[in-house]
């Protein structure tokens, strides 16, 4: 079966701080993809990035940054000099690579940047 | 770029009503998911379809049943409702092998939030 966990219910900053949002999961499959999904207070689910599973190289896009590292079963998102516009929820999640599987989710990181 | 289409955004019923909820997936793509969110909850899996077939099930109650027709939109129809059946319903669409790199990501729709007093 598989299973993400994201420990942190609740993070709050002010703004311009890093900030560092885990996620853990738990999988038989060999091969996999990994998922961060934003919802802002408007409600709708914004598909950030996909990694899958035979690439461990880091990802950065802009002030946002991806550590993989699967010895640990970890995809940990970091946002740098965060802004208020970055409050939201954010879902990481895992699906089996082979046809089309569902996403399994965490239970979500709410995170509130201050001003 | 064309985005995932859900109707209606919200949708009030009483109890044991019908309530039909549609999805226009994104052009070219040939499969669609349907979620549900509880209030706080993350989104729980209920049912796929893979070229108009049934691709995966998850929890979805036998009240509730879905297709994708011809043109690749689907309906989610649940009938009896119940006052638990108060969420968000989520619609997604992924592209197929054909969709190269954007393969197995799914992209959301807005959401039917539906609440039933």
């Amino acid at each position: 079966a598989q299973k993400v966990t994201q420990a942190q219910t609740e993070i709050s900053v002010v703004e311009k701080e890093d900030v560092t949002l885990d996620c853990v999961y738990e999988t038989r499959d060999t091969t996999y993809y990994l998922f961060w999904y934003k919802q802002p207070p408007s409600g709708e689910l914004v598909f950030l990035i996909r990694r899958n599973s035979f690439d461990e190289q880091n990802e950065i896009s802009g002030r946002y940054s991806w550590n993989f590292q699967k010895s640990t079963s970890s995809f940990n998102f970091t946002i740098t000099a965060s802004q208020v516009v970055d409050s939201a929820v954010y879902f990481c999640a895992l699906t089996g690579i082979q046809g089309a599987q569902k996403l399994v989710f965490g239970q979500g990181t709410r995170l509130t940047i201050n001003p | 770029a064309a985005g995932v289409i859900q109707s209606p955004r919200h949708l009030i019923k009483e109890k044991r009503e019908t309530a039909t909820l549609k999805c226009y997936p994104i052009p070219r793509h040939d499969t669609v998911y349907w979620y549900q969110q509880g209030p706080g909850q993350d989104p729980q899996f209920l049912i796929s379809f893979y070229e108009k077939m049934q691709s995966d099930k998850g929890s979805i109650p036998d009240r509730f049943s879905a297709q994708q027709f011809s043109d690749y939109h689907s309906e989610l129809n649940m009938s009896s409702l119940e006052l638990g059946d108060s969420a968000l319903y989520f619609c997604a669409s992924s592209p197929g092998l054909a969709g190269g790199p954007a393969k197995n990501i799914q992209y959301f729709g807005a959401g039917t939030r539906l609440s039933v007093l």
